[in-house]
């Protein structure tokens, strides 16, 4: 199985702020990479796919970056609405896996 | 816009079977552009892949090497809908369950990238006596 480790765990930032996730696969996954927000009681939405491609309706604050192993989001400006949980998950190969996600915080 | 409904009970005792359906408007459980996934949630082990069935042409499933001997996963095309069948439960698979559609952008040839697009409300279930 491919394992997806984030970085960091959590993470404390104020309004405005640029905030950067990491996500690394134990193996060469290409662009197969995709990224979620989750809030508390409700399912994953999608944001990011194929690495770089903006879901549609998500704002473009939010944008993805990386390929093979690498991969980056980033929130541009942080808005209150962004307080959430935040994870990868690779497409390249079944079983489908999940970063452990990153929480942020208000600072 | 594509729905995906869930439904199933909250609670299920130890060694019992953990039942749970999908039901799908806006797309077709048959669609050659899809596939159709269950996935849980819980603390212990975050976000876990459990399975999967898609038609092309026939019908597949695949299912994660955790679970592979109790699961099954189950399309009703008459029904428009996908089930989720776990035998033999214990309390360590108290999770939250989500269905969620993976889909497929494909060109002529070939499908080159999935994205988890849409997924059910989840639906909290418990293995308690």
């Amino acid at each position: 199985d491919i394992q997806m480790t984030q970085s960091p765990y959590s993470l404390s930032a104020s309004v405005g702020d640029r905030v950067t996730i990491t996500c690394r696969a134990s193996q060469s996954i290409s662009g197969h990479l995709n990224w979620y927000q989750q809030k508390s009681g409700k399912a994953p939405k999608l944001l990011i796919y194929a690495a770089s491609s903006l879901q549609s309706g998500v704002p473009s604050r939010f944008s993805g970056s990386g390929s093979g192993t690498d991969f980056t989001l980033t929130i541009s400006s942080l808005q209150p609405e962004d307080f959430a949980t935040y994870y990868c998950q690779q497409s390249s190969s079944t079983p489908r896996t999940f970063g452990q996600g990153t929480k942020v915080e208000i600072k | 816009q594509v729905q995906l409904l869930q439904s199933g009970p909250g609670l299920v005792k130890p060694s019992q079977t953990l039942s749970l359906t999908c039901a799908i408007s806006g797309d077709s459980v048959s669609s050659n552009y899809a596939t159709w996934n269950w996935i849980r949630q819980s603390p212990s082990r975050g976000l876990e892949w459990l399975g999967r069935t898609y038609s092309r042409s026939k019908w597949f499933n695949d299912y994660s090497v955790s679970v592979k001997s109790r699961v099954t996963i189950n399309p009703d095309t008459s029904k428009n809908q996908f089930s989720l069948q776990l035998n033999s439960v214990t309390p360590e698979d108290t999770a939250v369950y989500y269905c969620a559609r993976d889909r497929a952008d494909c060109n002529s040839t070939t499908c080159y990238t999935y994205y988890f697009d849409y997924w059910g409300q989840g639906i909290l279930v418990t293995v308690s006596s």
